[in-house]
């Protein structure tokens, strides 16, 4: 079973400062995907940014970019210029590439941006 | 291009009452997922659709819970009947076919229809 782990529960950063939000997983699969999705107040899971395992280039969107480190296992998101908008809670998922396959979340961690 | 619809938005019961939730996925997307985020949590997954089959209900409870996806488009979820630990927001989400590449596995969630059970 794979496991995602989110070791921050809640962060801050100032205005137009930017942020990693970190995000660590455990699987015996080569083959899978991962996600960042956001979940402002009204309980949407937006997609982030998406990246497959066997690219070795980072995904970027716009002020939003990963740190894909495959071997370590990692998966953190950078946020430039942070907004206002921004505040909201952060999931980091990952899903396997064999059929079958099922999204795993992290269990999150809330960003505050502040003005 | 729209979004996985939901409905409703919000609903408040009585405990031992019915309730009953609706989903309409992405237009070509064969499979239909419904997830229960509880506060503070990450979603997990009830049960997973290809097309008209439920493919993986393992996390659905069967004694209360039932869901249904006709002609493999849209699809319900119900409770019967409700308990307070229902109390929590349910996901529709969606993707294509699940295949070999990125667009395939991406998965696109609805606003969630939030249940507070009284």
């Amino acid at each position: 079973a794979q496991t995602v782990t989110q070791s921050q529960p809640e962060m801050s950063v100032q205005e137009a400062e930017t942020v990693t939000l970190s995000c660590t997983y455990d699987t015996s699969e080569n083959n899978y995907y991962l996600f960042w999705y956001k979940q402002p107040p009204s309980r949407q899971m937006i997609l982030v940014i998406r990246q497959e395992a066997y690219k070795q280039q980072n995904a970027t969107e716009n002020r939003f970019s990963v740190n894909f480190q495959k071997a370590a296992k990692s998966f953190s998101l950078k946020i430039s210029d942070s907004q206002l908008g921004d505040t909201a809670m952060y999931f980091c998922a990952f899903r396997p590439g064999n059929a079958g396959n099922m999204l795993t979340f992290g269990g999150g961690t809330r960003l505050m941006v502040k003005p | 291009e729209a979004g996985v619809v939901q409905s409703p938005r919000y609903k408040i019961i009585e405990k031992k009452q019915p309730v009953a939730f609706w989903c309409n996925p992405i237009s070509g997307h064969n499979t239909l997922y419904w997830y229960r985020q509880n506060l503070g949590q990450g979603p997990e997954l009830l049960i997973r659709y290809e097309n008209e089959e439920a493919v993986d209900d393992s996390q659905l409870p069967k004694d209360r819970f039932s869901a249904e996806r006709l002609k493999g488009v849209d699809s319900t979820l119900k409770i019967q009947p409700a308990e307070l630990g229902d109390s929590a927001v349910y996901l529709c989400a969606s993707s294509q076919r699940a295949g070999t590449d990125l667009l395939g596995n991406t998965i696109y969630f609805g606003e969630g229809s939030w249940l507070t059970v009284v």
